[in-house]
Formats: structure tokens, C-alpha cells, sequence
């Protein structure tokens, strides 16, 4: 069972441009919502995450945009650059539950071309 | 990788024989977790552990064992390797279950 659904599954961009990743949750408990970048050979790592009692948080060029009653979030680079291209996974839980596990989408592969 | 070494980082292996893939962590956090990763199906949880021996299923846990003796070490036991089971593997730590979750570099394993 799916609970978090990415799209799209891969995305270019020219340089400068803003890329966005779509995520949407069934769980209507979950209340953080982590997006992780992956690049080829390595593990996942933390990119921003964010909690449902806010609709917007920016890290630098990375927002998260949330929508409680749509359930959905999404995750925007602006002025993206080749150095972002990487494997985007959105992901969902609920904190202080059975070891805060982690429930994933799909991915999105980036690619932005110089 | 925050202090998590996994081993080995490759691995070929054939059907029926059994793999153990280890994680071991330097940071004495309390949870730790084995993921793998597939095309398609982004990162499903295998099992976690939030303790020494204390361990718990995944969405995916059917064919696969961990155990947990000691803080530092988690261990993913494939019992008889199937090509269903051929995969990166990630296993990732955590302090609290507020904390950031980190990963360690993965394990490419191909069952032939």
C-alpha cells in the first residue's frame, strides 16, 4: 500500500529554472513531511522538511509548499543549477509512533541542464 | 555518512544461498532501520530496530531477519536469497524520533 505518491518520476530543467516535485499522503496522522536528495552512489540526506501547522517553509533555493486539506506537498528549487541534479524522495510519518518510521515516495529523477 | 558503515558495499550473490548485510554505527543512536531501494517503488522499510534486541516489521519484511545485540550493530539476514530480493539496501540511524534520520552509502546486491 502506497500511502505517498511522487510525481512526476523525472523532470529537466535548463539552468535558472524551478523544477517542482509533487507529493500526495493518505494518512491524514501524518505530521512530518521530510523531502530527502540522493545522489548516484550515496544515501538519501535531508534536504527541509516541514510540519502540517505551516504552509510554507524556505531552506536557501528549497521551499516546501503544504497543503493540509488537499493533502499534499510539494518541493520547489528556485534558480536550480546542474549541481541539483539528484534523485528527490518526499516522504511522510507520524513522530513519536512506532519509531517515527518513514513511509516514501516514489522519487523524481532531476536533471538540470547547464 | 554520519558515522554508519555498511558492509559489504556489494555483494552477488546466488538463489537459496543466505546474506547477512551489516550496519554499524558509530553514534550510539538508540533507533536504527533497513530500507531497500527499487525503481519505482522509492525506499520500503524491511525493519527497524528502536533498542538493543528490540525490533519490529516493515512493509516489506517477508523473507528477511534482523538482530540487533549490540547498540552499534544491525543485521539484515536474508534466510535463502531470491532474485525478488536483488536491491540496494540502506540502512539508516536516528538519536530520537524527533531527530534527523541519517543513511549510510548503501549495499548493491544482485541475486543471480
Amino acid at each position: 500500500q502506497q500511502q505517498v505518491k511522487q510525481s512526476p518520476q523525472s523532470l529537466i530543467v535548463q539552468k535558472g529554472g524551478i523544477p517542482i516535485i509533487n507529493c500526495a499522503y493518505e494518512n491524514t496522522a501524518f505530521d512530518y513531511f521530510p523531502w530527502y536528495q540522493q545522489f548516484p552512489g550515496k544515501g538519501p540526506a535531508l534536504l527541509i522538511a516541514i510540519r502540517p501547522d505551516v504552509s510554507e517553509k524556505k531552506e536557501g533555493r528549497f521551499t516546501i509548499s503544504f497543503n493540509k486539506s488537499a493533502k499534499q506537498f510539494s518541493l520547489h528549487i528556485m534558480d536550480s543549477q546542474p549541481g541539483d541534479s539528484a534523485t528527490y524522495f518526499c516522504a511522510a510519518t507520524l513522530l513519536e509512533t512506532s519509531g517515527s518510521r518513514l513511509t516514501f515516495g516514489e522519487g523524481t529523477q532531476l536533471t538540470v541542464n547547464p | 555518512d554520519a558515522g554508519i558503515t555498511q558492509s559489504p558495499r556489494h555483494k552477488v550473490t546466488e538463489t537459496g544461498t543466505p546474506v547477512t548485510l551489516r550496519c554499524h554505527q558509530t553514534e550510539n543512536h538508540r533507533y536504527m532501520y533497513w530500507y531497500r531501494q527499487d525503481p519505482g517503488h522509492g525506499l520500503r522499510l524491511i525493519h527497524y530496530s528502536y533498542g538493543v534486541k528490540d525490533t519490529d516489521k516493515g512493509e516489506v519484511s517477508d523473507g528477511y531477519s534482523v538482530s540487533r545485540s549490540k547498540t552499534e550493530d544491525f543485521l539484515l539476514t536474508l534466510e535463502s536469497a531470491t532474485s525478488s530480493q536483488t536491491s540496494v539496501y540502506f540502512c539508516a540511524i536516528r538519536g530520537s524520533i524527533n531527530e534527523k534520520l541519517f543513511f549510510g552509502s548503501g549495499t548493491q546486491l544482485s541475486v543471480l
